[in-house]
């Protein structure tokens, strides 16, 4: 089965820029999509295929896939971001895997 | 605005069966654009998907629980619901409804709608 690898932590100062990594084997070749779920809450979604934000997530979230590592980049990083985050593919288009999560820390 | 709620019971007792429902408001669950599917978080853990169902009816599950899972459809109720057998303390989890679109007829996209969850513990 497909296996998605995240950082259990990253640590950003407040007003710098963030970068959670996504790894898995040719994961360039997939669609992914991230989630931002904050303590008690349903997750949302912040960029989906690859790069693409949702209407109402802002500008400072982005994202860029190649190779075997997808990234989801956090610009001028508020306190609001601190979160965990989730990269989600679809294995041959019938299997969901998630990452195992990344804990975002705005120090 | 689309919406979905997650119901059921909270407490299942170990060998028995999960059964929650997830009511879809504000929308019909009737479309070829979307499916429909539902993931769960054990406590202090990560999101696991559970399973997915299409609007032609085809449903796809994790290999890991696919021998115990049921995902149906109920249109007339607007109302999609998942049944999980057999269950144990490693079932206990919130569980999560939730919308996806379709990105062509068999390629799925991001899920874009999530219900709140509902915690369901496994213990007798």
């Amino acid at each position: 089965s497909y296996e998605l690898t995240q950082p259990l932590s990253v640590s950003v100062a407040l007003g710098q820029t963030a970068r959670i990594t996504c790894g898995g084997n040719n994961i360039g070749s997939k669609n992914v999509h991230w989630y931002q779920q904050k303590p008690g809450q349903a997750p949302v979604l912040v960029i989906y295929r690859d790069s693409n934000r949702p209407s109402g997530i802002p500008e400072r979230f982005s994202g860029s896939n190649s190779g075997n590592t997808a990234t989801l980049t956090i610009s001028r990083a508020q306190a609001g971001d601190e979160a965990d985050y989730y990269c989600q593919v679809w294995d041959s288009s019938t299997a969901g895997v998630f990452g195992g999560g990344t804990k975002l820390t705005v120090l | 605005q689309l919406q979905l709620q997650e119901s059921g019971p909270g407490l299942v007792k170990p060998s028995e069966t999960l059964s929650l429902t997830c009511t879809v408001s504000g929308g019909s669950i009737s479309s070829s654009s979307y499916y429909w599917g539902w993931i769960r978080q054990p406590p202090g853990k990560g999101l696991e998907w559970i399973g997915s169902i299409y609007y032609s009816g085809s449903t796809y599950y994790n290999p890991s629980l696919k021998s115990r899972v049921t995902i149906s459809v109920d249109t007339s109720k607007n109302q999609f619901s998942l049944k999980l057998s057999s269950v144990t303390a490693a079932d206990t989890a919130v569980y999560y409804c939730a919308r996806g679109w379709m990105v062509t007829a068999t390629a799925p996209g991001a899920f874009d709608i999530w219900g709140q969850g509902t915690m369901v513990t496994v213990s007798s």
